[in-house]
């Protein structure tokens, strides 16, 4: 079956770091993506990691243990506009053969002044 | 390049109605999708496509119907609508790159009455 768990809300101040974990089970497992969506708009792609380890891309770095199916997103030196939800996706397969995304429901950061 | 974009933005509908969400992309990907996202939650992927003429069923795929004839379009059919359907719409298109990143579109939203 499919799972996946990532806290619903988290809250930090400007500056700060933070970091959002996400535990996963998923059928034929590729890797994992986090996206970023503010409220009313489209989700957008932050980053996928493939294999186990750190990745950095600016502010932003996503972690993988693929062994404890187990992922997170760092945010560092944040600022107002990273007020958002967080969605972590695991790419696997689930029905047929083609790979596909699931998305949890998201963590809701919000970014104190 | 225009990316994903979809029509209408808005749309209410009664009870019964059907009607057909448009979706198309300029960036020459092979896989297109179709997200609801319902609030408070994650996105729920309805049905995809991973080439023209090629379509399947994604989590959700009860009452709606797809096609794509083209690269470039993947229409969303509501066949009889109800209060159940009232959502966000997002179209994506991905490659099989960085694990499928998906481009997605602005959104429709879908009230029915």
């Amino acid at each position: 079956g499919q799972s996946l768990e990532q806290p619903s809300e988290v809250t930090a101040v400007e500056g700060a770091i933070v970091q959002i974990n996400c535990t996963y089970q998923t059928s034929g497992f590729y890797g994992l993506s986090w996206y970023q969506q503010h409220d009313g708009g489209a989700p957008t792609f932050l980053s996928y990691n493939a294999l186990d380890g750190l990745e950095e891309t600016g502010r932003f770095s996503s972690f993988l243990s693929r062994s404890d199916s187990y992922g997170y997103l760092l945010l560092q030196e944040l600022q107002m506009k990273d007020s958002a939800s967080y969605f972590c996706a695991p790419l696997g397969v689930s029905s047929g053969s083609a790979r596909q995304l699931t998305f949890g429901s998201g963590t809701q950061l919000t970014v104190l002044p | 390049n225009a990316g994903v974009t979809q029509t209408p933005k808005f749309q209410v509908l009664k009870t019964g109605q059907s009607m057909t969400l448009q979706c198309a992309q300029d960036m020459n990907h092979e896989y297109m999708s179709w997200y609801r996202q319902d609030p408070g939650m994650g996105l729920r992927l309805i049905h995809y496509s991973v080439g023209a003429g090629i379509t399947d069923q994604g989590e959700v795929p009860n009452g709606y119907n797809v096609s794509r004839s083209t690269t470039e379009d993947f229409p969303l059919r509501l066949l009889s609508a109800a209060p159940s359907q009232t959502s966000v719409y997002f179209c994506a298109s991905s490659t099989s790159g960085r694990g499928n990143e998906q481009f997605f579109g602005p959104g429709t939203r879908l009230t029915v009455l």
